[in-house]
């Protein structure tokens, strides 16, 4: 079982609509959980963090955080051409398991919004 | 400000060179690391600098050698390097990785497109 499992892609959405992405982690002590958008070519870019249960919004971006079901999902609203990339969910896990501040990725997931 | 800078952008270099890589970040951070990725592949972390205390992923090869002159600045020396090694090299920065605080984030620099012919 992989740490971190996202599904690849692409994701196809219109734009306008909702992308909906989700990410599924094997640690159970894990304790932050990112999401970076990595456009094809270029370094990734933290778009949202999230450490409690529950919803955190930022502008059109909600990261939905579910400790017991050991899942974090993203999801993007009113979705635009320019959010066509590749977002990595990232979890950092339990201070048990690892000591020097590793993260651990997902495979990342392709979004295309299309026009 | 969460600016990490690298420097080159791009480099092409034969199997016999040795080059270096920089990474520099002002935000007082005090752990950066190094990356590598591979085209459609997630970042695969190779070394944690966190107060001056060098940290290494075992699967990286010694023709990677990181060094970290001061507390702001990473370089990652490349000697006899193989064509597989091609691949964009990134740079992170974070604030405490000792603490691991929860709100504590990795900054990615815009990286370096390695090409080894």
């Amino acid at each position: 079982q992989k740490e971190v499992e996202q599904n690849s892609g692409p994701l196809s959405v219109p734009e306008g609509a909702i992308a909906s992405l989700n990410c599924t982690y094997s640690d159970r002590g894990s304790q932050s959980f990112f999401w970076y958008r990595q456009y094809s070519g270029k370094s990734p870019e933290l778009i949202m963090f999230i450490y409690s249960n529950g919803d955190k919004e930022d502008g059109r971006f909600t990261a939905q955080l579910n400790k017991a079901s050991q899942y974090v999902s993203l999801l993007i609203r009113d979705s635009q051409p320019s959010d066509s990339a590749t977002y990595l969910c990232a979890v950092r896990p339990s201070p048990r398991t690892d000591s020097w501040g590793k993260l651990q990725f997902g495979a990342g997931t392709q979004v295309v919004v299309t026009p | 400000d969460t600016e990490v800078t690298q420097t080159p952008k791009h480099l092409v270099m034969g199997m016999t060179n040795k080059k270096s890589l920089k990474c520099e970040q002002h935000m007082g951070h005090r752990a950066m690391y190094w990356y590598k990725q591979k085209a459609k592949k997630p970042p695969e972390l190779m070394f944690v600098y966190s107060y001056e205390k060098l940290s290494i992923n075992e699967s990286v090869p010694s023709r990677f050698s990181p060094e970290c002159p001061n507390s702001s600045l990473l370089n990652l020396h490349l000697h006899a390097l193989q064509p597989e090694d091609s691949a964009l090299y990134l740079c992170a920065s974070s604030q405490d990785s000792l603490r691991q605080g929860v709100r504590e984030t990795q900054y990615f620099g815009p990286g370096t497109r390695l090409l080894v012919l």
